[in-house]
């Protein structure tokens, strides 16, 4: 059982270029979500999915598009990536039910 | 909207000294409350949360939380530091509609001297 995991762990992109990030989840959850953590901002809600196929814009979604294919994978991509992207990006998932959220080890992203 | 604040960015105690990190939150209603802890290049790990019932919550790794409805406030305490406790605190608020999201502050970073 391992539960969120994220790919990569690290990556540097030069501005422009895309990429994406992955993030699995084997504990049958239905909600996840993709945060971003900033210096001194703590952690800021990008998308959200409630289940397979739904997607919601969180407080920071601009420059970002999110899929989620199936119950266990929520995808984050970059289609331009900038600067400003440059952080440490998080996976979390929500059973039903519960309000407790468990995180993956995250994604730091490094926009040169 | 909900927020949370935690006052102190930074704080340093010596081994075997007793911790309190402070964290006080906005919210409409009854909040979840959470407490997560972030070792340096490491994911988030849950050290406790309250939802409901005695306001004094036990945790993980000795930690323990008191939920002050009066002082809008969740501080984290432990009685006696170890070196390991070094890493960066999150106090954080969810909602128990909708997305149920989490609004997290901004964090505390923990240092331990010997």
């Amino acid at each position: 059982n391992a539960g969120v995991t994220q790919t990569p762990k690290f990556q540097v992109l030069k501005t422009g270029q895309s990429m994406t990030l992955q993030c699995a989840q084997d504990m049958n959850h239905n909600s996840m979500y993709w945060y971003r953590q900033d210096p001194g901002m703590g952690l800021r809600l990008i998308y959200y999915s409630a289940s397979e196929g739904t997607t919601d814009k969180g407080e920071v979604p601009n420059g970002y598009n999110v899929s989620r294919l199936n119950k266990r994978e929520f995808s984050l991509r970059l289609e331009s990536a900038a600067p400003s992207q440059t952080s440490v990006y998080f996976c979390a998932s929500r059973p039903t039910g519960q309000e407790t959220q468990y995180f993956g080890p995250g994604t730091r992203l490094l926009v040169l | 909207a909900q927020s949370v604040t935690q006052p102190d960015i930074h704080i340093t105690v010596s081994e075997g000294a007793s911790l309190e990190l402070r964290c006080n939150y906005s919210y409409g209603a009854t909040p979840y409350l959470f407490w997560y802890v972030q070792s340096p290049g490491q994911g988030l790990q849950l050290l406790l949360k309250y939802f409901s019932g005695d306001t004094l919550v036990q945790g993980i790794k000795g930690f323990e939380a008191e939920f002050k409805r009066s002082q809008s406030s969740f501080n984290l305490r432990k009685p006696s530091v170890h070196w390991s406790d070094a890493a960066e605190y999150f106090c954080a608020v969810g909602a128990d509609t909708g997305r149920r999201a989490l609004t997290f502050g901004s964090g505390t970073r923990l240092q331990v001297q010997p």
